[in-house]
C-alpha cells in the first residue's frame, strides 16, 4: 500500500530556479527518506532524516520533517537540467519490518 | 558506496516462459533484499522480502508460485518470473539496506525491464 503521497505529482521550472516537493505519510516512522529515479533506472538514496529531526542538509538539497503533520519537503536549490528525475520520498515504519513504503513521486522537469 | 547489482537490465521473453532477475551486493552480505515492481508513471509497489536461508516474504496480492524468489547465499537474491504472460510486463527493482540501523538509506539496483510477447 502506498503509505507516502506526494505533491505536486509533476513540477516544471527554470534552470536556476528552486523545486519544493512534499510528501505526507500516515503512520509512525523510524525514519522518511528521498530517492531519485532517472527515467528507466534505478533509485538513487539521495537523504535520510530521522523521525527526531527537523531538518537536514546535503549540498543543494534540503530536508525537513514535521512528525506532527506527518509531513516532509524537499527543497532542490539552484536547480540544474540534470535534476530532471522523478523524487519519491519513502518511509520506514516502526515495528521494525525493514520495509520501505514509497510515495506517487513528483516528476520534475527543469527547462535549460 | 554499496553497490547492488542486477541483471539483466533489459529481457524480451515469449509468453510461457520464465525469466530469472539476479541481484547481487558487491561490496557488503545483505541478508535481507527487497523486490519491487513498478509500472510506467507509477511509483514502486513492495513484491515481497527476501531473507537469505529463509523463505521469502510476499505482499498481500502478490503470488509467491508466479514470482519465485531464492537468496541462497549473502550476496546474491534471485527472482524468477515463472510462466510469464503480458501482464507481468515491468520493471523490477531490487533493493537492499547497508547496515543493521534504521539509520541507512537503502541501495538499488539498476533494475530489469521485462516485456512479455
Amino acid at each position: 500500500s502506498q503509505q507516502g503521497e506526494e505533491d505536486p505529482q509533476a513540477l516544471s521550472i527554470q534552470e536556476g530556479e528552486n523545486a519544493t516537493m512534499n510528501c505526507s505519510y500516515k503512520t509512525s516512522i523510524n525514519n522518511l527518506q528521498w530517492y531519485r529515479q532517472n527515467s528507466g533506472r534505478g533509485l538513487v538514496h539521495l537523504i535520510l532524516i530521522r523521525s527526531n529531526e527537523r531538518e537536514k542538509h546535503s549540498g543543494r538539497l534540503r530536508v525537513t520533517l514535521d512528525t506532527s503533520k506527518k509531513s516532509s519537503s524537499l527543497l532542490i536549490t539552484a536547480s540544474r537540467a540534470a535534476d530532471t528525475a522523478s523524487y519519491f520520498c519513502a518511509t520506514d515504519a516502526q515495528g521494525g519490518s525493514e520495509k520501505l513504503v514509497f510515495g506517487k513521486g513528483t516528476k520534475l522537469t527543469v527547462n535549460p | 558506496g554499496a553497490v547492488v547489482s542486477q541483471h539483466p537490465s533489459w529481457v524480451i521473453c515469449k509468453s510461457g516462459t520464465s525469466v530469472k532477475i539476479e541481484c547481487r551486493s558487491l561490496d557488503f552480505q545483505a541478508t535481507t533484499m527487497f523486490w519491487y515492481r513498478q509500472f510506467p508513471k507509477q511509483s514502486l509497489m513492495l513484491m515481497a522480502t527476501s531473507n537469505e536461508g529463509s523463505k521469502a516474504t510476499y505482499e498481500q496480492g502478490v503470488e509467491k508460485d508466479k514470482f519465485l524468489i531464492n537468496h541462497a547465499s549473502l550476496t546474491l537474491s534471485t527472482l524468477t518470473v515463472t510462466s510469464a504472460h503480458p501482464e507481468d510486463s515491468s520493471f523490477y527493482i531490487c533493493s537492499a539496506r547497508v547496515g543493521f540501523s534504521a539509520n541507512y538509506g537503502y541501495t538499488f539496483g539498476s533494475g530489469t525491464r521485462l516485456t512479455v510477447v
